[in-house]
C-alpha cells in the first residue's frame, strides 16, 4: 500500500512569512497526526484528527498555527507568521484507529526560518 | 503533564555487542509502548511495541521489557550490526484516553565496525 505522502519536502522562508504543509494519509486511516520535531528532540504532537474532527490540539500554538482536515482525508498545516523557533521537521502520521496501533509516518517537511 | 524520559542520549557499541536503551514514563494510565527507529533523513518506523499486560516481547534480535510498577521499559538489541545505527525513540500512550503519544528525546546509537 502507498505510504503517507507529504509536501513539500523542504521549505526555506523568512521570519514573519507564511507557509503551508500538505499531508495525504494512508487510504482508510481515520486518525491523522501532525508532529513537530526539532533537531535532537523527539516528535512533539501538535494536533490529532479523527476523521475531520480534532481530538487533541493542546500543544498547537494557535496564535500562529492552524490545521484542517477536509473531508477526513488530506490535511494542511499552516504557520502564519513564522518565527525562527519554528525551524523543524514537520511530520505527518496516520493510523487506522486511535490508540494502541502503529502510527505510519510520512517523510516530513524540513522547514528553515531565516 | 505526561513525560517520557529516555537514556542514554547517545550510545556507541562495538559490532556484535548488545545495546540497551531505557525509558521512564510518568502517566500511570499509559498502557502501550512503541519503539521507533529513525535513520538519518528518514521517517520514524515502528520496530517493536509492547502492551501493559505483557512483561516482555521479543522479535529476533530486538526485545522490549516493561516494568509497570517502576514505570519503565527498555529496548534490548543483541548482536548489533552497523545497520542498527540510527536514532531510537520510545513512546507511551493511554489507549483508553485521547491516545496521545508522548515520545522520549531519542537515543543516537552508533554501532562501530
Amino acid at each position: 500500500e502507498a505510504g503517507v505522502a507529504q509536501s513539500p519536502r523542504y521549505k526555506i522562508i523568512e521570519k514573519r512569512q507564511s507557509v503551508a504543509f500538505w499531508c495525504n494519509p494512508i487510504s482508510g486511516h481515520a486518525t491523522l497526526y501532525w508532529y513537530q520535531q526539532i533537531l535532537g528532540q523527539g516528535p512533539k504532537l501538535l494536533i490529532q484528527f479523527q476523521n475531520n474532527g480534532v481530538v487533541d490540539d493542546s500543544q498547537l500554538p494557535k496564535d500562529r498555527f492552524s490545521a484542517e482536515r477536509l473531508k477526513g482525508v488530506d490535511s494542511t498545516l499552516k504557520i502564519q507568521p513564522a518565527k525562527l523557533e519554528d525551524s523543524a521537521v514537520y511530520l505527518c502520521a496516520s493510523s487506522p484507529v486511535t490508540g494502541g496501533y502503529e502510527q505510519f509516518f510520512g517523510p516530513g517537511t524540513r522547514l528553515t526560518v531565516l | 503533564g505526561e513525560n517520557v524520559e529516555q537514556h542514554p542520549s547517545t550510545l556507541s557499541v562495538q559490532e556484535g555487542d548488545s545495546a540497551v536503551i531505557k525509558c521512564t514514563y510518568s502517566d500511570s494510565a499509559s498502557n502501550y509502548f512503541p519503539w521507533y527507529k529513525q535513520e538519518l533523513g528518514k521517517r520514524p518506523q515502528l520496530i517493536i511495541d509492547i502492551r501493559s499486560n505483557v512483561g516482555e516481547k521479543k522479535d529476533q534480535r530486538i526485545a522490549v521489557t516493561l516494568n509497570k510498577t517502576a514505570k519503565h521499559f527498555s529496548l534490548h538489541i543483541t548482536e548489533t550490526q552497523p545497520e542498527d545505527s540510527a536514532v531510537y525513540f520510545c513512546a507511551a500512550t493511554d489507549t483508553s484516553g485521547t491516545y496521545k503519544y508522548i515520545f522520549g528525546t531519542g537515543t543516537r546509537l552508533k554501532v562501530l565496525a
